[in-house]
Parts: structure tokens; C-alpha cells; sequence
């Protein structure tokens, strides 16, 4: 069983719909939770992190954690072309002075205009 | 956000050659950088981590003789692909992370994109 489950879609969704993105984990150890966003043949870029159960908002995406069920989502509301990219949620947990990071392997979403 | 830059974005080798990529911070000091390797619809996996003024630790699997580090400065790691061969192609991406507000926040480069031929 892989640490970090990701469902790897793709995802197709018209503009404007709300987005759901999801990962589950396996590791109690994780502490820190995160959500990247990649475009084609680049690097990733860090869109929110958490650390404790619950919602953090941040405009038009919300990144939840539930910690009891190993399950971590991102959701993207009133979607725009520009947000077609490939989402990776990522974990890290403390190991040798800092965090170790375990990436899922990314959800291709594209919003159809 | 902080700058991470990667030079160069995209190169093609012939088999045996080595190539080298060069990660810098732009705006920040970075004593700890990464290097990923991430294959097509795959996650980015760590190869080694980074520090700079002594030797990169390297992941389980990642042959230290193959994939050379150097972080020479607080700004600076480079990764050398000695004798490459075209199972070494793949899309090799650093970051460097930042000690506040979060000791986990990354910014990463915009990658390199290596072809050995």
C-alpha cells in the first residue's frame, strides 16, 4: 500500500463547477498537509498547507483535513480555465531536522470553458 | 513567494555524456535543497537531500556515483548525471525550503527536462 493515494483522474469539469480533489494517506506520522498545483513541464507550486483537522479557506479553494479518517481533500469553487493543471496533495512529517515530504501522484483536472 | 530557479529547463545528451543542473534561491538563503526525479504520471520521488557545506544524503535506491550534489553555497546545489543513459531521462525538479513560517513550505524550480539519447 503506497503512503499517499491520489486518484490520478483526469478530471474533466465545465467552468465554473466546483472541484473535488482527493487523497488518503496510511502514515499516523504525517503532520504537515499540503496541495500543489503543476502546469505541464513545470515545477510545483504550493497552493495551501494545513496541519490540523478542519477547513482553511483561502478565496476560491478550501483545503480539508480529517485526520481520523487519513483523508485530506482541496476543493476549488466557481472553477476557471486558468485552474487546469495537475493538483498533487503532498504530507510530510518530521525526519532528520526536517520534514519529509511524500507527494501523491497528482489529479489532472481541466475546466472547459 | 520565494524564487527558486533551475538551469537548464530542457537538455538532450548523448549516452555517456554528463550533464549538470543547477538549482539557485533567488531571495532567500536555502541551507537545505532537494532533488526530485518525477516520471510521467508519476508522483516526484526524493532522490537526496541536500545541505549546504557537506554531502547530500541520498534516498534509498539513488546511486551517490551516478547522481553527483554539490551545494556549495546558501544559494546554490547542483546535480551532475555522470555517464548518463536514456533510462536516466526523465523530468528532475529541486526545491528549497524555507525555515519560516513553516519549515515545510517548498518552492520549487520550474524543473528540467533531461533527454539522453
Amino acid at each position: 500500500q503506497k503512503e499517499v493515494e491520489q486518484d490520478p483522474g483526469p478530471l474533466s469539469v465545465p467552468e465554473g463547477a466546483i472541484v473535488s480533489l482527493n487523497c488518503t494517506y496510511s502514515n499516523s506520522a504525517f503532520q504537515y498537509f499540503m496541495w500543489y498545483r503543476q502546469y505541464s513541464r513545470k515545477g510545483p507550486e504550493l497552493l495551501m498547507y494545513t496541519y490540523s483537522s478542519g477547513n482553511k479557506e483561502d478565496g476560491r479553494f478550501t483545503a480539508q483535513v480529517d485526520k481520523s479518517s487519513k483523508y485530506i481533500s482541496l476543493f476549488i469553487r466557481d472553477s476557471q480555465p486558468s485552474d487546469s493543471a495537475t493538483y498533487l496533495c503532498a504530507m510530510s512529517f518530521p525526519s532528520g531536522g526536517y520534514q519529509k515530504v511524500t507527494f501523491g501522484t497528482g489529479t489532472k483536472l481541466q475546466v472547459i470553458p | 513567494g520565494a524564487v527558486v530557479s533551475q538551469h537548464p529547463s530542457w537538455v538532450i545528451c548523448k549516452s555517456g555524456t554528463s550533464v549538470k543542473i543547477e538549482c539557485r534561491s533567488l531571495d532567500f538563503q536555502a541551507t537545505t535543497m532537494f532533488w526530485y526525479r518525477q516520471f510521467p504520471k508519476q508522483s516526484l520521488m526524493l532522490m537526496a537531500t541536500s545541505n549546504e557545506g557537506s554531502k547530500a544524503t541520498y534516498e534509498q535506491g539513488v546511486e551517490k556515483d551516478k547522481f553527483l550534489i554539490n551545494h556549495a553555497s546558501l544559494t546554490l546545489s547542483t546535480l551532475t548525471v555522470t555517464s548518463a543513459h536514456p533510462e536516466d531521462s526523465s523530468f528532475y525538479i529541486c526545491s528549497a525550503r524555507t525555515e519560516r513560517p513553516l519549515n515545510t513550505e517548498a518552492f520549487f524550480g520550474q524543473g528540467t527536462r533531461l533527454t539522453v539519447v
